[in-house]
């Protein structure tokens, strides 16, 4: 298994621009999650999925778009990006399920750079 | 509201001595909690959880954690520092009530002196 998948790495964008980080699992997980990251802040949840078709926000989704059209895809799009999306992004997958207690596999992380 | 908050933002220690990277809880019932760590440009890697089983939990890497109610803490710990735990490690809480969304604390970063 592959596990969890993003691309690109790295990203270098300029204000306004648009684009999609790429997010695949193998695992055949239920839940798929976004995360950023930031210095002294943890990781905040962006959006998130309980399976194909169903999408919510989490605490931090302004200036970003979710669908998931398969249980292995979950592309997060930034529609106009701004300096304060600047941040590294994880996606997240695991078995779903509100009363269940299941790890979440992370993927390697896509650095962003808005300029 | 579900929370937790870690109350070292760096911690440093000597090799071969003891670890402790402490955190504290709030929840309205009685929360589950992860222990992850991430080395300098990697994922997040699951260290522990706590699932009201056993209060005092086992993980990888020589690391444990207690639980403790009394105090809302769940302190993460280990008794003899390698030059390879060096990494930021976070504190989680998941909320069952919202599809098992997970909220992090904010980080420590462990780092070991030779």
């Amino acid at each position: 298994n592959a596990g969890v998948t993003q691309t690109p790495k790295f990203q270098v964008l300029k204000t306004g621009q648009s684009m999609t980080l790429q997010c695949a699992q193998d695992m055949n997980h239920e839940y798929m999650s976004w995360y950023r990251q930031d210095p002294g802040m943890g990781l905040r949840l962006i959006h998130y999925s309980v399976g194909a078709g169903i999408t919510d926000q989490g605490e931090v989704p302004n200036g970003y778009n979710v669908s998931r059209s398969t249980t292995e895809d979950f592309p997060l799009r930034l529609l106009s990006a701004a300096p304060s999306q600047t941040s590294v992004y994880f996606c997240a997958s695991s078995l779903a399920g509100a009363n269940r207690i299941n790890e979440q596999f992370f993927g390697p992380g896509t650095r962003l750079t808005v300029l | 509201a579900q929370s937790v908050t870690q109350l070292d933002s760096h911690v440093s220690v000597s090799e071969g001595t003891p670890v402790l990277l402490r955190c504290n809880y709030s929840s309205s019932y009685s929360p589950s909690l992860f222990w992850y760590v991430q080395h300098p440009n990697k994922g997040l890697q699951l260290l522990l959880k706590y699932t009201s089983a056993a209060t005092l939990v086992k993980g990888i890497n020589g690391f444990e954690a207690e639980f403790k109610k009394s105090e809302t803490s769940f302190h993460l710990t280990k008794p003899s520092a390698h030059m390879s735990d060096a990494a930021e490690y976070f504190c989680v809480v998941i909320l069952y009530n919202q599809g098992g969304k997970l909220i992090f604390g904010q980080g420590t970063e462990l780092s070991v002196k030779p």
